[in-house]
């Protein structure tokens, strides 16, 4: 079965940072892109960044673009989202995703809980 | 950015209705087009792709339809495990953009 597994959410203080893990399992995670996407509470969902399954690949949203780093290892079938600078409008669930097919960054077929991020003083 | 525009925003059926979302997107974007599913405190879950493709384990009574910058998705005979958010999300370009949502909410 395919699973993800987020943790690292919690809470921290403006400015700060955190580091978000996602483990994977039941599939060939080189095989597959992963995303990233936030969900406010009581709102929309918000797509925040995509690796490529080798790593050579990622993409932004403008809102995170050089506060945010997506990585993976996968050798480790982990995937991680560095945050740093962190604003109030940062808080949100956070969500790994699997991309749908081979190298498809685009689709997402497989999400995890999600761990919840509160950027706060 | 691509922006995608779900309506309506709320939807009351009752079971065995038939429901049908729209989502316009604000430039075309072929057939790129997915469905979710949504349910409170649970992760989305994908229910079709390139416009009117179904997943994998998806019932048929979830259709979709539409190319270029207009898209529906239809529920027919709605069941109880149907009452749940629906967001539709364009594949088209990065960066990825997702509708605000169609809550469908029983009558």
């Amino acid at each position: 079965e395919v699973q993800l597994l987020e943790s690292g959410g919690g809470l921290v203080q403006p400015g700060g940072s955190l580091r978000l893990y996602c483990a994977a399992s039941g599939f060939t995670f080189s095989n597959y892109g992963l995303s990233w996407v936030r969900q406010t509470p009581g709102k929309g969902l918000y797509w925040v960044s995509v690796i490529s399954g080798s790593a050579s690949n990622t993409y932004y949203a403008d809102s995170v673009k050089g506060r945010f780093t997506i990585s993976r290892d996968n050798s480790k079938n982990t995937l991680y989202l560095q945050m740093n600078s962190l604003r109030a409008e940062d808080t949100a669930v956070y969500y790994c995703a699997k991309g749908l097919g081979f190298g498809d960054l685009m689709v997402m077929d497989v999400w995890g809980q999600g761990t919840t991020v509160t950027v706060s003083s | 950015d691509i922006q995608m525009t779900q309506s309506p925003s709320s939807v009351s059926a009752s079971v065995g209705d038939s429901v049908t979302i729209s989502c316009r997107a604000s430039q075309g974007i072929s057939s790129w087009l997915a469905w979710y599913q949504q349910k409170p405190g649970k992760a989305p879950k994908l229910l079709i792709y390139a416009s009117s493709n179904l997943q994998t384990g998806v019932p048929s009574r979830f259709s979709g339809s539409g190319s270029g910058t207009d898209f529906t998705l239809t529920i027919s005979s709605l069941q109880p495990e149907d009452f749940a958010t629906y967001y539709c999300q364009q594949a088209s370009s990065l960066p990825l953009t997702f509708g605000g949502g169609t809550k469908v909410e029983i009558k």
